[in-house]
């Protein structure tokens, strides 16, 4: 069984239009994350949502959007596609943040985005 | 955010050795530190963390080791093997990572 699974995994896509990345976790966890890879291997994160509500949003074009209809589901919603936005996008899920100590993080394979 | 540094980027060693990567962080509050293992063509997964209080906690063959006063931790890997080649990431407040070391061992 795949914890945190995400679709599609490889989407090659023009300048200009719009796609969205779903990603699904059977964890049972409240809080989910967006990721970006760049070429460099540099890991960001974008956004963390916890039971459906934005905790994160670190500085991400507003072209970006995700959306959570529930706490298994965070998909992300990418519009006016540029070149720069070519990476490996990562869903990720984990037990919520905060507390005394954090909690480890589960990474989906990652869906590689290639913009032409 | 969180600033988290990472050394050295690459790291070539001979089967056997031992290979050691550092994290250096900024924010004194920081209290949970883990490192993943990121395989190629997968998503990072958690071999090891530690908290804030304890100084050097250890898994078989690897270990990590915390400095809170200096504001960093460090990964250590000894006998390696050419199945530890990956990319190895540090991790700070749980989501923040570092910019990843690439590491080779050689046969």
């Amino acid at each position: 069984d795949t914890a945190v699974s995400q679709t599609p995994k490889y989407l090659v896509t023009q300048m200009g239009n719009d796609k969205s990345i779903k990603c699904e976790q059977n964890l049972g966890h409240d809080t989910m994350y967006w990721y970006k890879q760049d070429s460099k291997k540099f890991l960001k994160i974008m956004f963390s949502y916890n039971n459906k509500e934005l905790i994160i949003n670190e500085t991400v074009p507003n072209r970006f959007s995700p959306k959570s209809p529930d706490k298994a589901h965070l998909n992300l919603h990418i519009n006016s596609l540029e070149l720069g936005d070519s990476a490996v996008y990562f869903c990720a899920s984990s037990l919520p943040p905060g507390g005394l100590y954090g909690n480890t993080i589960y990474f989906g394979e990652g869906s590689w985005l290639t913009v032409v | 955010g969180e600033n988290v540094e990472q050394h050295p980027s690459t790291l070539s060693v001979q089967e056997g050795d031992s290979a050691v990567i550092k994290c250096t962080y900024s924010d004194s509050a920081s209290n949970y530190f883990p490192w993943y293992k990121q395989e190629l063509g997968k998503g990072p997964q958690l071999i090891i963390d530690i908290r804030s209080n304890v100084g050097e906690k250890k898994d078989q063959r690897i270990a990590v080791t915390l400095n809170k006063t200096a504001k960093h931790f460090s990964l250590h890997i000894t006998e390696t093997q050419p199945e530890d080649s990956a990319v190895y990431f540090c991790a700070v407040k749980q989501f923040y990572f570092g910019t990843g070391t690439s590491l080779t061992v050689i046969p």
